[in-house]
């Protein structure tokens, strides 16, 4: 593993179905955070954790929650898909312990809820 | 909270052109004013960064500027070749631990 990985590059998935998003990052940063991506509203964050153990809300978190159990992953959880939930999903990890801002962005899922 | 306006959303440029992309801020507390470069079926990677003590910096073909009295940052790109064709996203943020707020994005034509 080099950098961020997710898992599933695509999916296609029922409303009402339960649904997680996997992140792995292999850079041992202390936050993560997960974004949306829709045409015409860029990036908006959905949750956060700034360290293992602890998650926060960020601007759309309705319908999704987040764990952190270790310092490699994030999983996105939307216990219950509707088809608004459709977006391409991004994960990303920040060094900020290292005073440093960049954020380091995985490939993405492609969601579709039907 | 933090709202960052883009624009404009679409740029068409010939090869060798400029490109220059606005956006502006609505806190005056932001200090961090990072620039995203998204290729197709990727991540957003960092081209180029700056904080609210500098007023511009340049890296190669790229450069940044920032008025915070006005609030508003700009991205240009000198000399653009076609693998500048891309989504650019400005984001903004208070550098208390990082979390951003992106404008919506310019997708970026460059034509040969």
């Amino acid at each position: 593993i080099a950098g961020i990985t997710q898992a599933p590059t695509s999916q296609i998935l029922a409303a009402g179905r339960r649904m997680t998003l996997r992140c792995t990052q292999d850079m041992r940063h202390n936050a993560m955070y997960w974004y949306r991506q829709d045409l015409g509203l860029g990036l908006r964050l959905i949750h956060y954790s700034n360290t293992a153990g602890t998650t926060g809300k960020g601007e759309v978190p309705d319908g999704y929650s987040v764990s952190r159990a270790n310092t490699d992953d994030f999983p996105l959880t939307l216990a219950s898909a509707v088809p608004s939930q459709t977006s391409v999903y991004f994960c990303a990890s920040s060094d900020e312990q290292g005073g440093d801002n960049e954020q380091f962005f995985g490939p993405g899922t492609r969601l579709t809820v039907l | 909270g933090e709202n960052v306006e883009q624009h404009p959303s679409t740029l068409s440029v010939q090869e060798g052109d400029s490109a220059v992309i606005k956006c502006t801020y609505s806190d005056s507390a932001s200090n961090y004013f990072p620039w995203y470069k998204q290729e197709l079926g990727k991540g957003p990677q960092l081209i180029i960064d700056i904080r609210s003590n500098v007023g511009e910096k340049k890296d190669q073909r790229i450069a940044v500027t920032l008025n915070k009295t006005a609030k508003h940052f700009s991205l240009h790109i000198t000399e653009t070749q076609p693998e500048d064709s891309a989504v650019y996203f400005c984001a903004a943020s208070k550098n208390s631990w990082g979390k951003l707020q992106f404008g919506a994005g310019t997708q970026v034509v460059v034509t040969p």
